[in-house]
Formats: structure tokens, sequence, C-alpha cells
């Protein structure tokens, strides 16, 4: 069974510019979450999506957002790009019908570097 | 709110010792607790997971933790270490509210021959 996949691997942008970020999640699940590693301040969750809403957010400006497609795979768009962007950018999906617990289970990530 | 800490920011220790990881949370409700574990330039993979019943949980590659109420604790350990241990180690976790992971900051594992 194929796990959480991501693109690009890596992406280079400068300030100012958009990024957007891709993730497929595991097959049959159906929410989508999206974290933010940055050097120094561990991993910081940004948005959930399950069944094409989103459902909850983390403490990010509103120029980061997203998306879910109706084939449960997902978009992650960061406008008006600045340098304390760069970080690696995880992907992780469950399969919300076991909702007695959050096993979450991550993709490879996108390293985005802002220059 | 939920919060982790991971006591150590880094562990160094020699091939084949014991090593234990400290985790504390403060939850105000249930929880569920989890480690990862992220190899260089890899996303996260799941060591372990408590959700409930016996308090001491068994991994993959060797690593168990062992969840204290009392203390608000779980610590991984693992009696002996291999180089192709070190990675960053994460605890985290959920009330299961099934939205979101709070995360540790990490604990760097270092292995040394």
């Amino acid at each position: 069974e194929a796990g959480v996949t991501q693109s690009p691997t890596h992406l280079i942008k400068t300030r100012g510019q958009q990024a957007t970020l891709r993730c497929s999640p595991i097959s049959g699940h159906t929410s989508v979450y999206w974290y933010q590693q940055a050097l120094g301040l561990g991993l910081q969750f940004l948005l959930w999506y399950d069944e094409g809403e989103e459902r909850n957010r983390g403490n990010f400006p509103p120029r980061f957002s997203g998306r879910q497609f109706p084939n449960y795979s997902s978009e992650l768009n960061v406008n008006a790009l600045e340098l304390e962007d760069s970080a690696l950018y995880l992907c992780a999906s469950s399969l919300v019908v076991l909702a007695a617990y959050n096993e979450q289970f991550f993709g490879p990530g996108t390293r985005l570097t802002v220059l | 709110a939920q919060s982790v800490t991971q006591l150590d920011s880094q562990v160094p220790v020699f091939e084949e010792a014991p090593v234990e990881l400290r985790c504390n949370y403060s939850s105000s409700v249930s929880v569920y607790l989890f480690w990862y574990v992220q190899y260089p330039n890899q996303g996260l993979q799941l060591l372990l997971k408590y959700l409930s019943g016996s308090t001491l949980v068994k991994g993959i590659n060797g690593f168990e933790a062992e969840f204290n109420k009392s203390q608000t604790s779980f610590h991984l350990r693992k009696p002996s270490v291999h180089i192709s241990d070190t990675a960053e180690y994460f605890c985290a976790v959920s009330d299961g509210s099934n939205y979101k992971l709070t995360f540790g900051k990490g604990t760097l594992l270092t292995v040394n021959p």
C-alpha cells in the first residue's frame, strides 16, 4: 500500500512569491493535516482538512491556505513568501472513521527555501 | 490546551548503551501519546503509541515507553542502541479530538561508535 506522498521534494522561491505544495493521502484516508517544521521551532500544526472542508487551523496568518480535492488530495498555498517561511512542510493523513484515536501517517515532506 | 516538553534537546550515547528520552505532557483531558522518529532528510515514522490499557508500550526497533499518569510522563527507552538509531525523536499528544497532534521540540539522539 502506498504511503503519503508529497511534491515537490524541494522548492526554492524568492520573497513575495507564492508557493504551492501538494499531498496525496493514503488510499481511504479522508483527513489531511499540514505541519510546518522550521529550524528551532519544532513541528507546528498548520491546517486540517476533512471531506473537502477546512476543519481547523493553527496559529498562522491567512496567507497560509489550502484546499482538499474530491479525491482527498490536498494543496497548501503560501502567499507573499517571507524568509521565515523557509521550513520543511509535512503532510499527514488519517482515517477519521477510527475516531477513538488520532494516528497520523506522515509523508516525506517538501523543503521550502525562501531567498 | 495541551503541551509537550521534551527535557533534552540532544542526547549523545555510545553504541550498545541504554538510552532514555524524556517526555512530559500537560492536558486537562485524557490523552493519547505517541513517539515518532525522523531520520535525516525524511518524514516522521511512528515508533509507538499509548491509547489505553497497559502502561508499558512496545514499539518498533526495540523501543518501549512507559505511560505514567501521576507524573504526566511518557519516557522512551531502549536497552541497547545502534548507530542506526541516530535520528530525531518527537513526543506528541492528542486529546482525541482528531484534528491535530501537539509535538515536543524533539530530541536529537546521536549514537557514537
